[in-house]
């Protein structure tokens, strides 16, 4: 099983629509847990930290359940600029450094 | 603020080559790492240091590939001789604190052609 786990897509929506991307992760000690964005041809860049209790940050909501060990992201209300790869990304135990990147899920919002 | 910057950006070059990556970290950050993305493989952690100091290699392929941090504002990544099977998209960034949850902030990275 692969450490992190994601649908690669390509998601193709209209602009305004909902869409949300999953995750599965493979180390049950994984303690913190993130989404970053990916523009074509550009670095990864955070785009937000994912809490236990699940967290918002405007139109982006994520989500962690341990016990299933899947992560999360729904992203309300479409945008052209929403357009970019989303890589789910794991770290370890306490006193890990190590990030452990998912391949990405690959977003297209159509006009 | 600047962020983590990195040179060349692009680079072409014949197998067999020498090839030097270049990385200055935000300052401040006492953590640097080196990863290497493929469409394969996806993105995979190189080198990490932390103070300057190499933690972790083991994700350095093999002998070929060497790094280094004379001090804290700046890194190399060397690969030689180079292989085209090297080609890929070589991002270095840093962070404050590796092993805390402070997020790690990615440099432009450098598109690397072996032919």
């Amino acid at each position: 099983r692969k450490e992190v786990e994601q649908d690669p897509g390509p998601f193709n929506v209209p602009e305004g629509a909902t869409v949300a991307f999953n995750c599965t992760y493979s180390n049950s000690a994984s303690q913190s847990f993130f989404w970053y964005r990916q523009d074509c041809r550009k670095e990864p860049k955070l785009l937000m930290s994912v809490y236990s209790s699940g967290n918002e940050d405007g139109r982006f909501t994520a989500q962690l359940n341990r016990a299933s060990q899947y992560i999360s992201l729904l992203i309300r209300d479409s945008k052209l600029s929403d357009s970019a790869t989303y890589l789910c990304v794991v770290k370890a135990g306490a006193g890990s450094y190590q990030l452990t990147f998912g391949k990405g899920t690959k977003l297209s919002v159509i006009p | 603020d600047a962020g983590v910057i990195q040179s060349p950006r692009h680079e072409v070059t014949e197998m067999g080559q020498e090839v030097t990556l270049r990385c200055k970290p935000i300052s401040g950050h006492n953590s640097l790492f080196w990863y290497r993305q493929t469409m394969m493989r996806g993105l995979e952690l190189l080198i990490y240091f932390n103070n300057n100091v190499p933690i972790d290699d083991s994700g350095m392929p093999e002998d070929r590939f060497s790094a280094k941090m004379p001090n804290a504002s700046f890194s190399t990544l060397k690969i030689q001789p180079s292989e085209p099977r090297d080609s890929a998209v070589y991002f270095c960034a840093s962070s404050f604190g590796g092993e805390s949850n402070q997020p790690q902030h990615f440099g432009d990275g450098t598109r690397l052609s072996i032919l």
